[in-house]
């Protein structure tokens, strides 16, 4: 989930296990969501996108998992490799208008052991 | 196929210098964006600029901040006089479009420390 301390939640994971980032939002409005990775030293990089009318989406390795009644994302990661270590960002937006306004979370450090 | 470049990587400004960040966006992408990203926080926007025209300034603050996208070169923030609560990340984006179907490319960031 979102951390509102300093330091950012770790999960750890062997490889080849499943990860699964959640996060958690608070605007009823928000209708777009995005997942985000950023590795050290570097800027985000877009994993995968879901708008509202959705509860779920699919990409290579990647699924996003929406609950709009809990207000709660998830991104699930299957079989994760060492290069899937980096810090992971949720995004969201509640205007089509302005879709480039996006509001980050604070971030979940994933680190994949061998 | 070069993505959005900014430079320079690392700036390092006493306070009350002026900081000059710039970035190139990505080829035939003409809307930029810049977002700042304080210490283990997600990223905030600031400015949202087309060709000579700013279109969005809503997440800049008031003073000091401004930014800008000339006919030709790149997109410059400036931040005059700057203090240490300014040392961040500051990103730059771009994209084809505006609309959520044109998704946002970001560059590898200017890290500004401000002694």
């Amino acid at each position: 989930g979102e951390s509102v301390g300093l330091h950012l939640p770790t999960l750890s994971v062997q490889e080849g296990d499943n990860s699964i980032i959640n996060c958690a939002y608070s605007n009823s409005a928000s209708d777009y969501f995005i997942w985000y990775k950023q590795e050290s030293g570097k800027g985000p990089q877009f994993i995968i996108d879901i708008r509202s009318n959705m509860d779920k989406r699919q990409g290579q390795r990647v699924t996003v998992l929406l609950n709009k009644t809990v207000k709660h994302l998830s991104l699930q990661i299957a079989a994760t490799q060492p290069g899937d270590s980096a810090v992971y960002f949720c995004a969201e937006n509640e205007d089509s208008n302005s879709g480039y306004a996006l509001n980050f979370g604070k971030g979940t450090s994933l680190l994949v052991t061998p | 196929n070069a993505g959005v470049m900014q430079n320079p990587r690392h700036l390092v400004r006493r306070r009350g210098q002026e900081a000059r960040l710039r970035c190139s966006p990505m080829k035939g992408h003409s809307h930029v964006y810049w977002y700042r990203q304080l210490p283990e926080e997600g990223l905030k926007f600031m400015v949202y600029l087309q060709k000579e025209n700013i279109i969005d300034e809503s997440g800049m603050p008031k003073e000091r901040f401004s930014a800008e996208f000339p006919k030709e070169g790149p997109s410059i923030l400036r931040i005059q006089q700057v203090v240490r609560g300014d040392s961040a990340a500051y990103f730059c984006a771009s994209s084809r479009g505006q609309g959520r179907n044109s998704p946002l490319h970001f560059g590898n960031g200017t890290r500004l420390t401000v002694t």
